[in-house]
């Protein structure tokens, strides 16, 4: 099974409204990444939070890590309809030499002009 | 698309053939990952290559092997295609330095096998 998990699968929203997307995950990890992915293309990371740190932000993106409850929220403020794409989760669980990251199914949003 | 290219962009084939997808990169980092995408499985790793020559296998690997003799080409090769591999197959790279890193994803190919 996936090691992260979007909550939830699709969302809906106009145009100017807030969008909250969830991730949880099982293992202990270094940090982690949430990527976009309009339709057709391929991922684009967003913003990656460290393991330490808590809550971190870019532009009109919030990030929160719970590391207690093995959960994330990603906020989006002030949607636009190009915010519209597929956003995924990625749990980075690297030891030694190996990287890797292991992505959730990810949320669908919609956002209606 | 951070200098990678993928090719072919789209195939069709027939099941039991042989199939080769490349990875190009310009950006000459380390590490190289091959995923497959399907609905409702989000991205799941295939085989990923830490070096020239040096190459493991992900979650997905069955059916599925690879090849990476220059640092900038990493090839995935389904040895005998079959309906089970009808996907969207992504190639991504990531810096070997921090320890804390992004990956950068190419175009995607779509397979699709008949």
């Amino acid at each position: 099974s996936q090691q992260g998990e979007e909550d939830p699968q699709a969302l809906s929203i106009q145009e100017g409204e807030n969008a909250t997307m969830n991730c949880s995950y099982k293992t202990s990890i270094n940090n982690l990444q949430w990527y976009r992915q309009n339709s057709g293309r391929g991922l684009v990371h967003l913003i990656l939070i460290r393991s330490n740190e808590r809550e971190k932000h870019s532009g009109r993106l919030r990030v929160t890590l719970d590391t207690s409850k093995k959960s994330s929220s990603l906020l989006i403020t002030a949607s636009r309809a190009a915010d519209t794409a597929s956003y995924f989760c990625a749990t980075d669980l690297s030891s030694g030499s190996a990287r890797q990251l292991t992505f959730g199914s990810g949320t669908q949003l919609t956002v209606l002009p | 698309d951070a200098g990678i290219t993928q090719s072919p962009r789209h195939k069709v084939t027939e099941t039991g053939t042989p199939v080769t997808l490349r990875c190009h990169q310009t950006e000459n980092h380390r590490y190289m990952y091959w995923y497959r995408q399907d609905p409702g499985h989000g991205l799941r790793l295939i085989h990923y290559s830490y070096g020239v020559k040096d190459t493991d296998k992900g979650e997905v690997s069955d059916g599925y092997s690879v090849s990476r003799s220059k640092t900038e080409d990493f090839l995935l090769t389904l040895e005998s295609a079959t309906s089970s591999q009808t996907s969207v197959y992504f190639c991504a790279i990531s810096e070997s330095t921090g320890q804390h890193y992004e990956q950068y994803f190419g175009p995607g190919t779509r397979l699709t096998v008949t």
